[in-house]
């Protein structure tokens, strides 16, 4: 149990559009989502907390015009590269927490290669 | 502020034992989780722990010392697919992950 899903894997795009990127808890209801960002041999960084029904708080220096982040369901959130740039070339990662956990850990989706050209 | 060291690359020989040390200061704690992340892939969780002490899973241990602001991961018997990069993350009081930047571990045959 507790499978996270993203979509798509990997994505190339030409810069100045928009990818929208899915992240599903499929057997599981999540209150809260993270999304995180990940540079080639860095650690992660979390760029947002995400509640059903709510806005998402972003974290200093995310932009929040930038990145939208929509989780319109216990099971769902999608994060919006809005104008890529090459900058924004990234590994994109989502997690889920439980709703009934007892430990408050974080499954993590298998992630999202984005290559902006 | 809130900081988490561990070192950045460790060698260690395939069939032996390597510790991996994490050591923490967060505005709270409620609990310390570790983490294993091979190269392009999302991490996967190995352990939590939310008490002082020794928990046991497999070829993987995990140790916490709350006063201290400590935590190893033991990993024994390696093989030459536990090479990947260990995350060390503690929740802290806001139950926000903080995490570590990582060991590189890379096992030699």
């Amino acid at each position: 149990g507790a499978v996270v899903s993203q979509h798509p894997s990997w994505v190339i795009c030409k810069s100045g559009t928009s990818v929208k990127i899915e992240c599903r808890s499929l057997d599981f209801q999540a209150t809260t989502m993270f999304w995180y960002r990940q540079f080639p041999k860095q650690s992660l960084m979390l760029m947002a907390t995400s509640n059903e029904g709510s806005k998402a708080t972003y974290e200093q220096g995310v932009e929040k015009d930038k990145f939208l982040i929509n989780h319109a369901s216990l099971t769902l959130s999608t994060l919006t590269v809005t104008s890529a740039h090459p900058e924004d070339s990234s590994f994109y990662i989502c997690s889920a927490r439980h709703l009934a956990a007892e430990i408050n850990e974080q499954f993590f989706g298998p992630g999202t290669r984005l290559t902006v050209l | 502020g809130q900081n988490i060291d561990q070192p950045t690359e460790m060698t260690a020989t395939e069939g032996a034992i390597v510790q991996i040390n994490c050591t923490y200061q967060t505005s709270g704690f409620n609990g310390l989780f570790w983490y294993q992340q091979h190269a392009g892939e999302a991490p996967t969780f190995l352990s939590y722990n939310v008490l002082d002490g020794l928990e046991e899973k497999g070829r993987f241990s995990s140790f916490l010392s709350r006063s201290k602001g400590y935590s190893y991961l033991l990993l024994k018997e390696l093989q030459m697919k536990d090479s990947a990069s260990y995350l060390c993350a503690v929740m802290d009081s806001n139950y926000q992950l903080i995490w570590g930047a990582g060991t590189k571990l890379i096992i030699k045959p």
